[in-house]
Parts: structure tokens; C-alpha cells; sequence
């Protein structure tokens, strides 16, 4: 495997449900993110971690709880959606511990997330 | 919010160069100007970046104004497969915050 695998890639759940979402990079870098993008809407950043340790959160609603037990995985867990958190979930990993100069993002193939 | 401001949409002829600027008039000193495109509800692609000059790779040309107020993509012979929403992107060095906008959405033409 190379990059940033997503997983799964389709995921339909109901409001009470509970599931996550899986990252996984196979590239050495040591910063993760999860975007939200909603059908017509920009790419919404939701978490960035770097070295394991949350460095920004924004504003995300507690039903979403991110995870990050290692440089190489970041887990999004779901509780208690609803419809309109229905989106594309995007991670992506950028190498740098920290945000200095150009510091490219590498993204995932995402996770479409229907809430019924 | 974004710092760039792009055409929502564009045509290119294939074989052709497409030319997609943004507009980024009040960017700082330390801020990084990148391009990224969205084939239909994949991940994002890196294109390429810049600081001040301009720059080439396998992918593209990025021209950046001199006073870094605008700048342009080059893709030199557009394919069909470069039909995507293209994002040109304004970050800070020293931030994590890669704020996505609009883009301008390129669709190339037989």
C-alpha cells in the first residue's frame, strides 16, 4: 500500500448508530487531517494532529471524536449523526511535525458517509 | 474564509494550454500559494506551490505576479483527463489551516 488509504469508502448508518472511520499513510509523515466536504461546499478542515497530539480543532461538534494513536493512523468515530453530516470525509497527511515552510498535503480517496 | 478568489468555471480545447488564475491580493510576506484539483469525488490532487518565484514541474507552471497579488496556473497541453475542480490555496508558513475555496471548475473539450 502506498499513501493515504481510506477505509471504508462507502458507509451508510442511522442516527443512532456508532461507526468510525479509518486513515491509514504509508509515507513517513507525521501530521494528519480530516476535512469534511458537503455536496457544493468547500473542503471544511475539521482536525489536524502532529506528533499524536491534536493541534487544531475547528469547532467540530462532539459527535465527531477524532483519534490518532500513532504517526501512521487517524480514526474518525461517529455517534449520534445526523442527515446533514452526510459528506465526503477526506484525510490527508503532510510530512513536517510542524507547519514551517511549504509543507504539502498528501489526501486519501475519502469516505462517503450517508446518514439516514 | 478563503483568500483566493477563482472563476467558478472555465472550458479549455484539448491539446490546448489552460490558464487558470487566482486572485490572492491580500497575501503576506511568509504565505505559500498552492494548487490542488478534485477529480469528481476523489481526494484532492497536489499540483504544485510557490513562494515568489515561479515554478515548473511534471504536472504544471505556476506564474506568480511580482507583487504576489495574483497568479496563474499553466497546464501546457490540457488532456481530457484534466477535467477537475482546480483550488488555488493561500497558507501561512507556521499554520495548519490549508482553507479550500470554490475553485474553478476546468473542463477540457474533444
Amino acid at each position: 500500500e502506498t499513501g493515504v488509504t481510506q477505509t471504508p469508502r462507502h458507509l451508510v448508518m442511522g442516527m443512532t448508530n456508532k461507526k468510525s472511520l479509518k486513515c491509514e499513510q504509508h509515507l513517513g509523515h507525521n501530521a494528519m487531517y480530516w476535512y469534511k466536504q458537503s455536496a457544493k461546499k468547500p473542503l471544511e478542515l475539521m482536525f489536524v494532529y502532529s506528533l499524536e497530539e491534536r493541534v487544531e480543532n475547528n469547532s467540530v461538534p462532539s459527535r465527531f471524536s477524532p483519534e490518532c494513536p500513532n504517526s501512521s493512523h487517524l480514526f474518525l468515530h461517529l455517534h449520534t449523526l445526523q442527515p446533514e453530516d452526510s459528506a465526503l470525509y477526506l484525510c490527508a497527511s503532510s510530512q513536517a511535525a510542524t507547519p514551517s515552510g511549504a509543507n504539502v498535503l498528501t489526501f486519501g480517496a475519502g469516505s462517503r458517509l450517508t446518514v439516514l | 474564509d478563503a483568500k483566493t478568489t477563482q472563476p467558478p468555471s472555465m472550458d479549455c480545447a484539448e491539446g490546448r494550454a489552460a490558464n487558470l488564475p487566482c486572485n490572492h491580493s491580500t497575501i503576506s510576506g511568509n504565505e505559500y500559494v498552492y494548487w490542488y484539483r478534485q477529480i469528481h469525488s476523489q481526494g484532492p490532487q497536489y499540483i504544485i506551490h510557490g513562494l515568489k518565484n515561479n515554478e515548473t514541474n511534471e504536472m504544471a507552471s505556476l506564474i506568480i505576479t511580482e507583487d504576489r497579488k495574483s497568479s496563474t496556473l499553466i497546464l501546457p497541453h490540457a488532456t481530457l483527463r484534466d477535467t477537475a475542480v482546480y483550488y488555488c490555496i493561500v497558507r501561512a508558513s507556521g499554520t495548519y489551516k490549508y482553507i479550500f475555496g470554490t475553485g474553478t471548475r476546468l473542463k477540457v473539450l474533444a
